[in-house]
């Protein structure tokens, strides 16, 4: 079946640098990536999805590339602000249903 | 107005108890989720439910039993808690299972705790 990795699992970054999420895949098939913020205390919220005929979406600050061949997709987040810390979830959706990766933790240090 | 809402929040309760939580989505959507989140974070999938029929349904205890009574409803019953069963539940719903229906939406969670 479908395995989502994700790393790092902890990312520290200063605020208005960038940051990189990395997620990888093993089924082929897939062809549906969201990603999800979740905040402390609330349900994962979608921030931004790309689909498998798409190599690259952004939305404002936010951007994900996907690279098919390598199985292999990434989450940029450009000039980091206090509010982006959170845990982010990356997911691969088989068969119409979503295999999780584990959640990497950012941190926006002042 | 809220899109997917779970009752209660905060459940705290003894080892061995029965108790419920509820999930109600008014986005019209067909497909229903219960996620089982952990002191690690990670998420995992426990039940789906598309209108009102189990499609999903994961290695998870037998004491744990969803109940979908109407489309936009899907409740959680759990009998004889463990400490183990401790953590965040989660209920979501997604437009359907066909391509361009897969995104799933978050309820605020339900935190339990079994002392």
């Amino acid at each position: 079946g479908e395995n989502v990795e994700q790393h790092p699992s902890t990312l520290s970054v200063q605020e208005g640098d960038s940051a990189v999420i990395k997620c990888t895949y093993s089924d082929s098939a897939s062809n549906y990536f969201p990603w999800y913020k979740q905040e402390l205390g609330k349900g994962p919220q979608l921030i931004i999805d790309i689909r498998s005929n798409v190599g690259e979406k952004k939305d404002q600050r936010i951007a994900v590339t996907l690279n098919k061949t390598a199985k292999h997709f990434s989450l940029h987040i450009t000039e980091t602000q206090p509010e982006d810390s959170a845990v982010y979830f990356c997911a691969a959706s088989l068969n119409y249903q979503l295999i999780w990766g584990a959640g990497t933790k950012l941190i926006i240090k002042p | 107005d809220t899109a997917v809402s779970q009752t209660p929040k905060y459940l705290v309760t003894q080892m061995g108890n029965d108790k419920s939580i509820k999930c109600e989505q008014n986005l019209g959507h067909d497909t229903m989720y219960w996620y089982k989140q952990d002191s690690k974070k990670f998420l995992k999938i426990m039940f789906s439910y598309n209108n009102k029929e189990l499609i999903i349904n994961e290695t998870v205890p037998n004491r744990f039993s969803p109940k979908s009574p109407d489309k936009a409803h899907l409740n959680l019953h759990i009998n004889s808690l463990e400490l183990g069963d401790s953590a965040v539940y989660f209920c979501a719903s997604s437009p359907g299972l066909t391509k361009s229906q897969e995104t799933q939406y978050f309820g605020p969670g339900t935190r339990l705790l079994v002392l």
